[in-house]
């Protein structure tokens, strides 16, 4: 099956900068890649997504690129501030459309 | 309002009992899913279902069951629990598993195996 794999397991990043999460994937066949969103004792949310049929997207902060080449994604947060702080999840669809496959998430914390 | 109802946010059993985590959704929605974190792994899939079929089991234990008596019920019922079975279990729904809409989560049921 696909296996996701988040590369920061942690990221400490000043207000205002930005912020950048990593992901890889294994199966070829994968077309949606989302991003979910989990503040401390809390349930995940969803953040973004992006299809395989486009490399970038937007929506106000946030820009997720896909290099379908490498196999890799990427959650940029600009201008981030203390409440972008959280665990951020990637995730995948692959040729098993059952099943939403899940990186490891990366904490982020926002220093003032 | 919380659109995804899970029962009991919290739990304690003891080491080989049986313990049953209820979700409920009102979303409309026509797939849902279990998923489990726990330090050991962070977000694991475990079953997805579709108009109340199972679609994918992931899960190796035949100790995990799921129950769906109504389409938007999923329950998982849990046997023989062992202190590894500690996690909080996440409930989730999709309007289908075939499309690339979001899953929404609940709020998770908190295990503690002692």
């Amino acid at each position: 099956g696909e296996k996701v794999e988040q590369h920061e397991s942690t990221l400490s990043v000043r207000e205002g900068d930005s912020a950048v999460i990593n992901c890889t994937y294994t199966d070829t066949a994968s077309s949606y890649f989302p991003w979910y969103k989990q503040e401390a004792g809390k349930s995940l949310h969803f953040v973004i997504d992006i299809r395989s049929n486009v490399d970038r997207k937007q929506s106000q902060r946030l820009i997720v690129l896909l290099d379908k080449k490498a196999k890799r994604f990427s959650l940029h947060i600009t201008a981030t501030q203390p409440e972008d702080s959280a665990i951020y999840f990637c995730a995948a669809k692959g040729s098993n459309y059952n099943v939403l496959y899940f990186g490891s998430g990366t904490k982020l914390t926002v220093e003032p | 309002d919380p659109k995804i109802i899970q029962k009991p946010k919290y739990l304690v059993a003891v080491t080989g009992s049986e313990k049953i985590l209820i979700c409920e959704q009102y979303l409309g929605h026509n797939a849902m899913y279990w998923y489990r974190q726990s330090a050991k792994k962070p977000l694991e899939f475990m079953f997805s279902y579709s108009y109340q079929k199972l679609m994918d089991n992931q899960t190796a234990s035949s100790r995990f069951q799921p129950q769906s008596s109504k389409k938007n019920h999923l329950d998982l019922q849990i046997t023989a629990l062992k202190p590894d079975d500690s996690a909080t279990y996440f409930c989730a729904s999709s309007q289908s598993t075939a499309n690339t809409g979001q899953l929404y989560f609940g709020e998770g049921s908190k295990l503690t195996v002692l």
